[in-house]
């Protein structure tokens, strides 16, 4: 089915460890970004691209670094895990300049915990 | 900076109530706003969006919300809820090409 696949679904760290969030979409979007969602709290921007090998800090970049090699990819690496990013992330996406009409495509989600 | 609020973290009601869901924005310019709803353990969906004309949007499920410019305000409503409808709905407003900012969200509950 097209849409934005992320996965994993469920991830257990241990403080410190390093480890990659994959997003994928199959609609040739050229808007993607990442979000994380924590109660209370709504969701909040992390990285965005607007096109393949351009990538931008949204509000709470810190701890995390992303990549657009492809259209089709956005990966969302965690250097180095803290419990503050214990949180459900969140990636979506968007036809370029159509944010407007279309809205985001979101992902299902990656529960992620650190430990 | 835009922003959006939502004045209640949970609206607990009756199966076939009708139900309002509130949110305030903050701009003085151009707004262009969203709900969203979030299904448990899915991602989020978008129910309508304002962009311009008819202050009255319809959406899917149901669902509509009215812009009121000078109430600042964009509530989501539906005239009769089915238990199906239990979700989070968040509000949001388009901060740029590429960016919604969200509300902090409200959680439905409908009670058999």
């Amino acid at each position: 089915n097209a849409g934005v696949t992320q996965t994993p679904k469920f991830q257990v760290l241990k403080t410190g460890q390093s480890m990659t969030l994959q997003c994928a979409q199959d609609m040739n979007h050229e808007y993607m970004s990442w979000y994380r969602q924590d109660p209370g709290m709504g969701l909040r921007l992390i990285h965005y691209s607007v096109g393949a090998g351009i990538t931008d800090q949204g509000e709470v970049p810190n701890g995390y670094n992303v990549s657009r090699s492809t259209t089709e990819d956005f990966p969302l690496r965690l250097l180095s895990a803290a419990p503050s990013q214990t949180s459900v992330y969140f990636c979506a996406s968007t036809p370029g300049g159509a944010l407007l009409n279309y809205g985001y495509t979101f992902g299902s989600g990656t529960r992620l915990t650190v430990v | 900076a835009q922003s959006v609020t939502q004045l209640d973290s949970q609206v607990p009601v009756f199966e076939e109530a009708p139900v309002e869901l509130r949110c305030n924005y903050s701009s003085s310019v151009s707004v262009y706003l969203f709900w969203y709803v979030q299904y448990p353990n899915q991602g989020l969906q978008l129910l309508l969006k304002y962009l311009s004309g008819s202050t009255l949007v319809k959406g899917i499920n149901g669902f509509e919300a009215e812009f009121n410019k000078s109430q600042t305000s964009f509530h989501l409503r539906k005239p009769s809820v089915h238990i199906s409808d239990t979700a989070e709905y968040f509000c949001a407003v388009w901060d740029s090409s590429y960016k919604l900012i969200f509300g902090s969200g409200t959680r439905l509950l409908v009670r058999p």
